[in-house]
């Protein structure tokens, strides 16, 4: 099966600062990419489809300007949260769009702001 | 290594017939399972949810069933119905909900 990897895994850092995480397709290549932040026991959030070569489209209510994406490879999608403050700490998950419709999902990144 | 396996990438079902969708998982810690149910270019929508100390829940026309000695759960939607179309992806997870591993989901087409 396909592989999504996502890196860190866990980041704790302080108010005020900004947090870089990297998701990728180890085994094959995604010209589309999801990102998502889990809420404790239920629901995913679409926060935004990241295209590579293009501008990310953002959900509605969805801060681009605070969550940076760059979809620099076809293997390659970054979400960058800027200057986190502790109501970002959350679970973000990517995930990557392998031809046509099937779509697997990275480990995720627990992201704690202090 | 997927922790989480939907083996078959795509079902086609007759409307009025039962649908059944299945997800087999490696990790016997995994406590709590969830389905989410995916049309395209929306995020997953939370379908259905059962904690290993249950093996059947119901809502619906939707009802989930845990077997833990195969680590095995299925999702079983009757009677189906053409908007049921969709990919239809399992999660699971350890304590209680907290990070959840999902399956590569299972395309479902409810023929009319």
């Amino acid at each position: 099966g396909a592989v999504v990897s996502q890196h860190p895994s866990r980041v704790i850092c302080k108010s005020g600062t900004s947090v870089k995480i990297e998701c990728r397709s180890l085994d094959f290549q995604a010209t589309t990419m999801f990102w998502y932040r889990q809420f404790p026991k239920k629901s995913l959030m679409l926060m935004a489809t990241s295209n590579e070569g293009s501008k990310a489209t953002y959900e509605q209510g969805v801060e681009k300007d605070k969550f940076l994406i760059n979809h620099a490879s076809l293997t390659l999608s970054t979400l960058t949260v800027t200057s986190a403050h502790p109501e970002d700490s959350s679970f973000y998950i990517c995930s990557a769009l392998k031809q046509p419709y099937e779509q697997y999902f990275g480990p995720g990144t627990r992201l704690t702001v202090t | 290594d997927q922790q989480v396996k939907q083996n078959s990438p795509s079902l086609s079902v007759q409307e009025g017939r039962i649908s059944i969708l299945n997800c087999d998982y490696t990790n016997s810690m995994f406590d709590y399972f969830l389905w989410y149910k995916k049309y395209p270019a929306e995020g997953p929508t939370f379908l259905i949810s059962i904690s290993s100390i249950k093996d059947k829940n119901e809502d619906g026309r939707f009802t989930v069933f845990l077997n833990k000695s195969a680590k095995h759960l299925s999702l079983h939607i009757v009677p189906s119905q053409p908007g049921d179309s969709a990919v239809y992806f399992c999660a699971a997870s350890e304590n209680y909900g907290q990070n959840f591993v999902f399956g590569p989901g299972t395309r479902l087409s409810v023929l009319p």
